[in-house]
């Protein structure tokens, strides 16, 4: 069964905010929010993740709502570069990384 | 530079013909795990290592074997590869609870398999 919902693609205009939304209401308490992205047939990477407040770092800012049933990944500039399927994975830390099928973000000029 | 490292990036083969991708890691990580992806599947794990020595089956372990004898390699073999085996090839690593780390997992260029 999955554990997080995604939208399966989204567009975005190249130096507009990417706002990219995660589902995981069944989400326990002891289990993180992470993103990683797949630029096309290349290795995943990590983005970032967080158990429960809003996180920022380099690449993205991540918020979580309160009763954590629901997050969203923010690209606050995006480039075409950014263009990639993103995958919310929610999981306990240290254990298996299980991917869902993602969101394919165009970032378009 | 931290990195993994998978060789080859690219093979063509033909059934039966028994192959070892090497995945190789530079930074002291304990965990490391072998993922294959398929169009319209996804990412799957097929096996993983939680330190030398230790290993265990993912989700789609069949026709795979991987040895862990080093902590810094992780090949995964295929004593006699199947077309069903043709797909792209991921190894990754991470820190496994070391003071100060995270368990952020790392993945290799990818290894693009081809079974005739």
């Amino acid at each position: 069964d999955a554990k997080t919902t995604q939208p399966p693609s989204m567009d975005c205009a190249e130096g507009r905010a990417a706002n990219l939304p995660c589902n995981h209401s069944t989400i326990s308490g002891n289990e993180y929010v992470y993103w990683y992205r797949q630029i096309h047939s290349q290795g995943p990477q990590y983005i970032i993740h967080g158990l429960k407040n809003n996180e920022t770092n380099e690449m993205a800012s991540l918020i979580i709502t309160e009763d954590r049933k629901s997050s969203t990944l923010i690209l606050p500039h995006a480039t075409l570069r950014d263009t990639a399927v993103y995958y919310c994975i929610v999981r306990v830390v240290y254990s298996t990384l299980t991917f869902g099928k993602g969101t394919m973000l165009l970032v378009s000029p | 530079e931290a990195q993994v490292t998978q060789n080859p990036r690219y093979l063509i083969t033909v059934t039966g013909k028994k192959l070892t991708v090497t995945c190789s890691q530079n930074m002291n990580h304990e965990y490391m795990s072998w993922y294959r992806q398929d169009p319209g599947l996804g990412l799957r794990q097929i096996y993983y290592s939680m330190n030398v020595e230790v290993t265990d089956k993912g989700d789609v372990p069949e026709g795979y074997k991987v040895s862990r004898k080093e902590k810094r390699n992780f090949p995964l073999i295929l004593e006699s590869p199947s077309p069903n085996q043709t797909s792209l090839y991921f190894c990754a690593s991470s820190s496994l609870g070391r003071t100060g780390s995270t368990d952020t997992q790392y993945f290799g260029p990818g290894t693009r398999l081809t079974v005739l």
